[in-house]
C-alpha cells in the first residue's frame, strides 16, 4: 500500500490563482480530512469527509472547497488563493465509524500564495 | 473536545525515558487520550490511546491518572530519531464517524546525543 499521497509537494501561486491540492489513499478507508499547519501551530481542520458523497467543515473552512465523489480521492481546492492561505497541508485519512481508529497522515503540501 | 495542556519543549539524554506530561483535567468519561508526533516537516505520526487504563505498545506507554485529568507517555529509551513535537489530544467517540483531531501546539521534545 502507498498509503496517503499528497501532490503536489510543493507549489507557488499568485494572490488570485486557483489550484487543487490532491489527495488519495489505497486503504479503502471512509473517513478523509485536510488540515493546515501554520509555521509553530499545531493542525487546524480545514474539511472533512465521512464517505463519498459527504463532506463537511471543520474549524478553518473559508477559502476552501472539497468534493468526495470517491473512496480513495479527496481533493482541496482554493477558488482565489491569498497571501493568509500560505501554509503546509496535510490529509489524513482512517477507517470510518468506529473513530478510534488510527490516522494516517500524508506527507504534506507546501504552499506559498505571493 | 477537552482542552489539553503541555510544556512547550523538553530535553532527554540518549538513552534514557521519556516522559512527556498532559494535564486534561476537563476531560468528560467518553473521551480518550490520543497521542500523535510530527516529526521535522512531516506529517503527524500515531503513537498509542487509552480511555483509562494504562496503554503500552510498540512505540511507547501511555500512563492514565485514576481520575484521568492527566496522563504521561513515556518513551522506555529515547533515540535522536524521536526528536520531534508531541501532540496530546482529547476526544469523544463521534457516532457519524467523523475522526477529526483537534491539535494544540504539543511538546517539542529534543533528545541530546
Amino acid at each position: 500500500n502507498a498509503g496517503v499521497t499528497q501532490t503536489p509537494k510543493f507549489q507557488v501561486l499568485k494572490t488570485g490563482q486557483s489550484m487543487t491540492l490532491q489527495c488519495a489513499q489505497d486503504m479503502n478507508h471512509e473517513y478523509m480530512s485536510w488540515y493546515r499547519q501554520d509555521p509553530g501551530m499545531g493542525l487546524r481542520l480545514i474539511h472533512y469527509s465521512v464517505g463519498a458523497g459527504i463532506t463537511d467543515q471543520g474549524e478553518v473552512p473559508n477559502g476552501y472547497n472539497v468534493s468526495r465523489s470517491t473512496t480513495e480521492d479527496f481533493p482541496l481546492r482554493l477558488l482565489s488563493a491569498a497571501p493568509s492561505q500560505t501554509s503546509v497541508y496535510f490529509c489524513a485519512s482512517s477507517r470510518g465509524k468506529r473513530n478510534r481508529e488510527t490516522q494516517y497522515f500524508g506527507p504534506g503540501t507546501r504552499l506559498l500564495v505571493l | 473536545d477537552a482542552k489539553t495542556t503541555q510544556p512547550t519543549s523538553m530535553d532527554c539524554a540518549e538513552g534514557r525515558a521519556a516522559n512527556l506530561p498532559c494535564n486534561h483535567s476537563t476531560i468528560s468519561g467518553n473521551e480518550y487520550v490520543y497521542w500523535y508526533r510530527q516529526i521535522h516537516s512531516q506529517g503527524p505520526q500515531y503513537i498509542i490511546h487509552g480511555l483509562k487504563n494504562n496503554e503500552t505498545n510498540e512505540m511507547a506507554s501511555l500512563i492514565i491518572t485514576e481520575d484521568r485529568k492527566s496522563s504521561t507517555l513515556i518513551l522506555p529509551q529515547a533515540t535522536l530519531r524521536d526528536t520531534a513535537v508531541y501532540y496530546c489530544i482529547v476526544r469523544a467517540f463521534d457516532q457519524t464517524g467523523a475522526n477529526n483531531l483537534f491539535f494544540g501546539t504539543g511538546t517539542r521534545l529534543t533528545v541530546i546525543p
